[in-house]
């Protein structure tokens, strides 16, 4: 079956440091792939995706680039904020006619950004 | 336009009790998708309701039932109750199997 393994956390950093999250990931076919952020007490809200090998997804300065040949999709950031402290979900979702968009989740890495 | 709604917030139950959660998707999306969260955890999938029907589902027992009615809003109820049904409840919505948009969750714990 499919399976997405985040790098191990926590992850903590100063302000203005680079951030690289590790995401690898299993699957038949092409599947699309997400990184979903998690803010204390909220649900996720989607960060960034790409649906196809060497597409690059971003957002607020995060982004991630889908490489096939290494079945990864690494979430990086040049400079991290205090704000940027939260939980990163790596996500995948199936491309086969029945998958029906399901999700399929890292267990997500704890980022937390020093002043 | 209001965003994927869920009620309630919190909620504690007692082993063996039944609950009901529910989840109003985004306005236009006719899809929902159900997740269970534990504390430390990637949500997993539970099950996911199309045209008032369960579509697809994940590893979950028969314990873990759901609905969907006409105007697209949901619910998940589960029976008996154990300690280790203690998460958070994550709904998503979507159009068919497309863009998946999450509610903010309720958290239930079960003592």
């Amino acid at each position: 079956g499919n399976s997405v393994t985040q790098m191990e956390g926590p992850v903590t950093l100063s302000e203005e440091a680079f951030l690289t999250i590790n995401c690898t990931y299993t699957a038949t076919g092409y599947p699309s792939l997400f990184w979903y952020v998690q803010y204390p007490g909220e649900g996720l809200q989607l960060l960034l995706k790409a649906t196809k090998a060497d597409d690059k997804g971003s957002n607020k300065g995060f982004e991630a680039t889908y490489r096939k040949e290494t079945t990864s999709f690494h979430l990086e950031k040049g400079s991290v904020q205090v704000s940027d402290s939260a939980v990163y979900f790596c996500a995948l979702r199936d491309a086969g006619g029945t998958s029906y968009g399901k999700l399929t989740f890292g267990q997500g890495t704890i980022l937390t950004v020093h002043p | 336009d209001a965003g994927v709604t869920q009620s309630p917030t919190h909620l504690i139950k007692t082993r063996g009790q039944q609950v009901t959660l529910r989840c109003s998707p985004k306005s236009g999306h006719d899809t929902v998708s159900w997740y269970q969260q534990a504390l430390g955890q990637g949500p997993q999938f539970i099950f996911q309701y199309y045209e008032e029907e369960e579509r697809q589902r994940g590893n979950f027992p028969d314990r873990f039932s759901g609905h969907q009615f006409p105007n697209y809003s949901s619910e998940l109820n589960v029976n008996a109750l154990w300690l280790g049904d203690s998460a958070l409840y994550l709904c998503a919505s979507s159009l068919d199997r497309y863009e998946q948009y999450f509610g903010p969750g309720t958290r239930l714990t079960v003592t």
